[in-house]
């Protein structure tokens, strides 16, 4: 049972650099969720999707792109790498009767 | 908007107590509450989910209740270990968006 995977696990960008954290699920959820949770500040969502085609914006939308193609896959798009985008990404999808499910985490530093 | 608060921030107790770690929500409009274990630097794993119509959910030493019209949740942990010791999150679910507290550091001394 993978669930929800992400990759890359870990990753130090330059300031001004731009990347792609990935994120897929095998159990045919319909929605899935992009979130950022920084110390003492609790998860702060990004974008979800609650379809292949259909994304929206979360709390923290800025800096940020996502696309959703299929069902399985969810990317999020870093543009312009900042300091403040200094954090752990999770990426997570939920049945249609509200049960979420989380990735490991994607911890991202911006140098 | 809904806002979830979740208190203390951090608890230490000794091993076998039991303990409540409480969690509050503005809008009683919820669809759901789930509660979460998160370990440093892992991700957050389900532990209960309370849909609205139902009043507890229980799984092995772990029980959470729901009182929507309080706008309250508890998770009991019974006898607990050090095994526990980690940050639990509660996450109200309105419409299709989760609405999460900042979490209760747990550590148990054994």
């Amino acid at each position: 049972n993978a669930g929800v995977t992400q990759t890359p696990k870990f990753r130090i960008l330059k300031i001004g650099q731009s990347m792609t954290l990935q994120c897929t699920q095998d159990m045919n959820h319909n929605y899935m969720y992009w979130y950022r949770q920084d110390p003492g500040m609790g998860l702060k969502l990004i974008y979800y999707s609650v379809g292949a085609g259909i994304t929206d914006k979360g709390e923290v939308p800025n800096g940020y792109n996502v696309s959703r193609s299929t069902t399985e896959d969810f990317p999020l798009r870093l543009e312009l790498a900042a300091p403040s985008q200094t954090s752990v990404y999770f990426c997570a999808s939920s049945t249609n009767t509200g049960e979420l499910f989380f990735g490991e985490g994607s911890r991202l530093t911006v140098l | 908007k809904q806002e979830v608060t979740q208190i203390p921030a951090a608890l230490s107790v000794p091993e076998g107590e039991n303990l409540v770690l409480n969690c509050s929500f503005t809008d009683s409009a919820i669809y759901n509450l789930q509660w979460f274990r998160q370990d440093p630097g892992k991700g957050l794993t389900s532990l209960l989910l309370i849909q609205s119509s139902q009043r507890e959910q229980t799984s092995g030493r772990l029980n959470a209740s729901l009182d929507k019209s309080s706008g309250r949740s508890t998770l009991y942990i019974a006898a607990s270990q050090p095994g526990d010791s980690a940050t639990y999150l509660c996450a109200a679910v309105t419409g299709n968006q989760f609405y999460f507290g900042t979490g209760t550091s747990l550590t148990v001394i054994p």
